[in-house]
């Protein structure tokens, strides 16, 4: 186990509400990612946060948006749900901002009705 | 638009067997490429290979970049039925913005006793 951690497990919403997502680095990492993988997909790069600032952003519309607090630990925050939202939601810690060896967790399963 | 390409998708070996996995990939600002073994939900590191030509090993899995032909293969030698996972390639990159990080589909390796 890597020691990152999220929660929900697992969520059901329905379309149109919003989901807040949160995440627990490993200790001793500053840097959080988050990831949209759907089913029989690679995960998808959400965004980064360093040092509570966004550094890196994929290609995901602005109704997600993201936070990461002073000890590291982050949300992930979604608006208007669509059921395309449907996916498994990674989240991955790293020692620095510039160190590509991530560290995931176990995911939550967000379902959208 | 970075892409990373993994083949085959699917295989089915038997244990003992050696398998190859392919990983090609088209991105701006290349860092480093990092394999990873995803049992259930969270994908757990395997190798981060940023020089051309050096081998990475880890027991029975090895794997080698080549940064001028833009690709890297993962083997694993008398395999046995726990490396049955998906198998996931990553490119890490940078831009003026930040990190990016670009994962292939993934290769689902099924091992049989």
């Amino acid at each position: 186990e890597t020691g990152v951690t999220q929660s929900p497990t697992h969520l059901i919403k329905t379309r149109g509400q919003q989901v807040t997502l949160r995440c627990s680095s490993q200790s001793g990492h500053n840097t959080v990612s988050w990831y949209q993988q759907a089913l029989g997909q690679g995960p998808q790069f959400i965004f980064q946060y360093y040092r509570e600032e966004e550094n890196g952003r994929g290609n995901f519309p602005p109704r997600f948006s993201g936070l990461q607090f002073p000890n590291y630990s982050s949300e992930l925050n979604v608006n208007a749900l669509e059921l395309d939202d449907s996916a498994l939601y990674l989240c991955a810690s790293s020692l620095a901002q510039n160190n590509e060896k991530l560290f995931f967790g176990s995911g939550t399963q967000l379902s959208v009705l | 638009e970075d892409k990373v390409v993994q083949s085959p998708l699917s295989l089915v070996v038997h244990e003992g067997d050696t398998v190859t996995l392919n990983c090609s990939y088209e991105v701006t600002n290349f860092r480093s490429l990092l394999w990873y073994k995803q049992e259930k939900k969270a994908p757990t590191f395997l190798f981060m290979l940023t020089s051309s030509g050096i081998e990475k090993k880890s027991g029975r899995l090895s794997s080698i970049l080549d940064k001028k032909e833009l690709f890297s293969i993962l083997n694993i030698t008398a395999t046995q039925t726990g490396d049955s996972a998906i198998y996931l390639c990553a490119v890490g990159s940078r831009d003026n913005y930040g990190q990016n990080f670009v994962f292939g589909p993934g290769t689902r390796l099924s091992v049989l006793p």
